[in-house]
């Protein structure tokens, strides 16, 4: 069975700095893709970042950026010039072709200082 | 164009009653997934719904059900609540059903507390 693991319960980061919120999974499938979703107070759960795992190239959107081992199983969220709108729960999440649901980590709740 | 909507935001209800949340898709998506969110467990899976038919269903009690109407609209179900019941629930709706290609786009969910 597919898990995905986030091993910090919680983050701090001050504003304008870099962080690095870690995320390892374990599959046996070859054609799958890794989500960070983003979930501030509001609830709303906001797609911030996807890769396919078949890429070898990081995927990046602006400020946020992944580092993805495959080998290792890792998918790392990187944000650069954090901002106090960056304070929320980041879920790391895997699909697959044989999953056909989203298989959730247990979040990293990141808060930003000023 | 509209995010996913769900109504109503906030719920209260007591032990034994049952629920009904609703769920509109981005137009043109034609699946919706449920998932319930709490502290103690996460976010898990409910179901999934594609043309009006439930194509996959988590490990919950048939206390929870739904059904998609043809404009691929959704309604969950709860009935005989439990005070384990309190929870966030989120839907999510996708162009096809969730794979590796149909992105799932989240609504901002119903809290749902049972006393």
């Amino acid at each position: 069975a597919q898990t995905v693991t986030q091993s910090q319960p919680e983050m701090s980061v001050q504003e304008a700095e870099t962080v690095t919120l870690s995320c390892t999974y374990d599959t046996s499938e070859s054609n799958y893709y890794l989500f960070w979703y983003k979930q501030p107070p509001s609830r709303q759960m906001i797609l911030v970042i996807r890769q396919e795992a078949y890429k070898q190239q990081n995927a990046t959107e602006n400020r946020f950026s992944v580092n993805f081992q495959k080998a290792a199983k890792s998918f790392s969220l990187k944000i650069s010039d954090s901002q106090l709108g960056d304070t929320a729960m980041y879920f790391c999440a895997f699909i697959s072709s044989n999953t056909d649901k989203l298989i959730f980590g247990t979040g990293t709740r990141l808060q930003v200082f000023p | 164009k509209a995010g996913v909507t769900q109504t109503p935001r906030y719920l209260i209800k007591t032990r034994g009653q049952q629920v009904t949340l609703s769920c509109s898709p981005i137009s043109g998506h034609r699946s919706v997934s449920w998932y319930q969110q709490t502290p103690g467990q996460g976010l898990q899976f409910l179901f999934e719904y594609f043309s009006e038919t439930q194509r996959n269903k988590g490990n919950f009690p048939g206390r929870f059900s739904g059904r998609q109407f043809s404009n691929s609209r959704s309604e969950m179900n709860v009935s005989t609540l439990e005070l384990g019941d309190s929870a966030l629930y989120l839907c999510a709706s996708s162009l096809g059903p969730p794979n590796t290609k149909n992105i799932q786009y989240f609504g901002a969910g119903t809290r749902l507390s049972v006393l």
